[in-house]
C-alpha cells in the first residue's frame, strides 16, 4: 500500500506571496493532519481535516488555511509568506478516530526569502 | 493541557551499545495514546510504537523495547545492540482521546532526542 505523499517536497518563495502544499493519504485513510516543524518551536500541530471538514485547529494565524477533497486529498495554503513561516510542512493521515495511529508523508521543505 | 518532555537533547553513543530515550508526559485525561516516531535525515516521522494508557504491558520488537509506567508518566524507549541506522531524532508524542471535535486527532510531541551511533 503506497503511503502518505506530499508535494513539492521542496519549494522557495519570497515574502508576501502565497504558497499551496499538497498532501495525498494512505488509500481509505479519511483523516488528514498538518503539522509544522521548525528548529525553534518543533513539531507542532496545525489543523486536521475528516470528510472535508475541519475538525480541528492549532494555535496559528488565519494566513494558515487547509481543506480537503472528497477523495481525502488535502491542501494547506499559506498566505503572505513570513520569513518564521520557513519550515518543514508534514502531513499525516489515520482512518477516522483518535485512536487511529497518524502516518506521516515525507514533508515539503518551504524556504522563504 | 497535555505536554511530552524529552528531556536528553542529544546523545551519542557507540555501536553495540545499548541506549535508552527518555520520554515523560502530562495529561488530565484518563485515556490517551502515546506515540514514538523515528525522523532520520531525510525528513519521514517514521512510526515506531503506539500504546494506549489502559495498557502498561511493556512491548520488545526486535532489538526496540519500551517501558510504560503510568505511576511516573513515563514511556521510555530503549535500543538493544545499538546499530548506524538507528542514527536518527526521536520523538515521543502524546495524543488524547476527546479532542475539539469528537474523534478529532491532535499529536502533541516532545522536542526530540537525537541520536548518533557512532561506528
Amino acid at each position: 500500500k503506497a503511503g502518505v505523499t506530499q508535494t513539492p517536497r521542496y519549494l522557495i518563495k519570497t515574502r508576501g506571496q502565497q504558497v499551496t502544499l499538497s498532501c495525498s493519504p494512505i488509500s481509505g485513510h479519511r483523516s488528514v493532519s498538518w503539522y509544522q516543524q521548525t528548529p525553534g518551536q518543533g513539531l507542532q500541530f496545525l489543523f486536521e481535516y475528516f470528510s472535508e471538514t475541519q475538525r480541528n485547529k492549532g494555535n496559528f494565524p488565519g494566513r494558515f488555511s487547509g481543506r480537503q477533497f472528497s477523495n481525502s486529498r488535502s491542501e494547506m495554503n499559506v498566505s503572505t509568506l513570513e520569513l518564521g513561516d520557513s519550515a518543514l510542512y508534514l502531513c499525516a493521515s489515520s482512518l477516522v478516530t483518535s485512536e487511529d495511529t497518524q502516518y506521516f508523508g515525507p514533508g515539503t521543505r518551504l524556504t522563504v526569502l | 493541557a497535555q505536554k511530552v518532555t524529552q528531556a536528553q537533547t542529544e546523545i551519542s553513543v557507540v555501536e553495540k551499545e545499548d541506549v535508552t530515550l527518555d520520554c515523560v508526559y502530562e495529561t488530565r485525561d484518563t485515556t490517551y495514546y502515546l506515540f514514538w516516531y523515528k525522523q532520520p535525515p531525510s525528513g519521514e516521522l517514521v512510526f515506531l510504537i503506539r500504546r494506549n494508557s489502559f495498557d502498561e504491558q511493556n512491548e520488545i520488537s526486535g532489538r526496540y523495547s519500551w517501558n510504560f509506567q503510568k505511576s511516573t508518566s513515563s514511556f521510555n524507549f530503549t535500543i538493544t545492540a545499538s546499530q548506524v541506522v538507528d542514527s536518527a531524532v526521536y520523538f515521543c508524542a502524546l495524543s488524547e482521546a476527546r479532542g475539539s471535535g469528537a474523534g478529532s486527532y491532535q499529536l502533541t510531541f516532545g522536542k526530540g532526542t537525537k541520536l548518533s551511533v557512532i561506528p
